[in-house]
């Protein structure tokens, strides 16, 4: 069954500290996607990346970057030099072509950057 | 910029009420969701459609209906409300594929007193 596990429900880090969420996946589909998604106090869900199974390249956009191993199941987010504006609820997602693309969402982390 | 906007950001409701939550797309996406979100449950899938008029259950329909009569529009419908039902409801949508990115609205608030 596809499953998504982030076992750091939260994480408090000094500001400019770098900060690694985890995330590691089920599937036994050979085509899915990953997802991560932001939700700040006020509630919003905002997108960050979306990544397909057949593309293990890490991604860096800004001060966020992401790292995809399928040998480990895991799609794990660091943002590098944090600050008080990234603390927010993380969540981790899984989307499976053989699962009418439904989205299986991790617990999320709660990450709190203190000045 | 994809734009999800949903009625109301708080909404607070009496037992055996009927309440609507509406959401509104501007990109022109084919499928569209409603989940909420409990504390140590997640979020969760509702209903959802990828085509007007189509509606497909998810994981918790029980309680709920839907109405999609136009694309843009995806309204999440509580027949007699519970106080089980109080939770904050999100509503999605994304373009073609069903695992297509979803973008998320601000969520409404539901409180059934």
């Amino acid at each position: 069954a596809q499953k998504v596990t982030q076992a750091q429900t939260e994480i408090s880090v000094v500001e400019k500290e770098d900060v690694t969420l985890d995330c590691v996946y089920e599937t036994r589909d050979t085509t899915y996607y990953l997802f991560w998604y932001k939700q700040p106090p006020s509630g919003e869900l905002v997108f960050l990346i979306r990544r397909n199974s057949f593309d293990e390249q890490n991604e860096i956009s800004g001060r966020y970057s992401w790292n995809f191993q399928k040998s480990t199941s895991s799609f794990n987010f660091t943002i590098t030099a944090s600050q008080v504006v990234d603390s927010a609820v993380y969540f981790c997602a899984l989307s499976e072509e053989g699962q009418g693309g439904k989205l299986i969402f991790g617990q999320g982390t709660e990450l709190s950057v203190k000045p | 910029d994809v734009k999800v906007t949903q009625s109301s950001r708080y909404l607070v409701k009496r037992t055996g009420e009927k309440v609507f939550l509406e959401c509104v797309q501007d990109m022109d996406h084919e499928n569209m969701f409603w989940y909420r979100q409990d504390p140590g449950l997640g979020l969760r899938l509702i209903y959802f459609s990828y085509d007007v008029k189509m509606k497909e259950k998810g994981d918790i329909p029980e309680g709920y209906s839907v109405s999609r009569e136009k694309k843009e529009r995806f309204s999440l419908i509580l027949e007699s409300a519970s106080t089980n039902q109080t939770s904050m409801y999100l509503c999605a949508s994304s373009l073609g594929q069903l695992t297509d990115t979803q973008y998320f609205g601000p969520g409404t608030r539901l409180t059934v007193l």
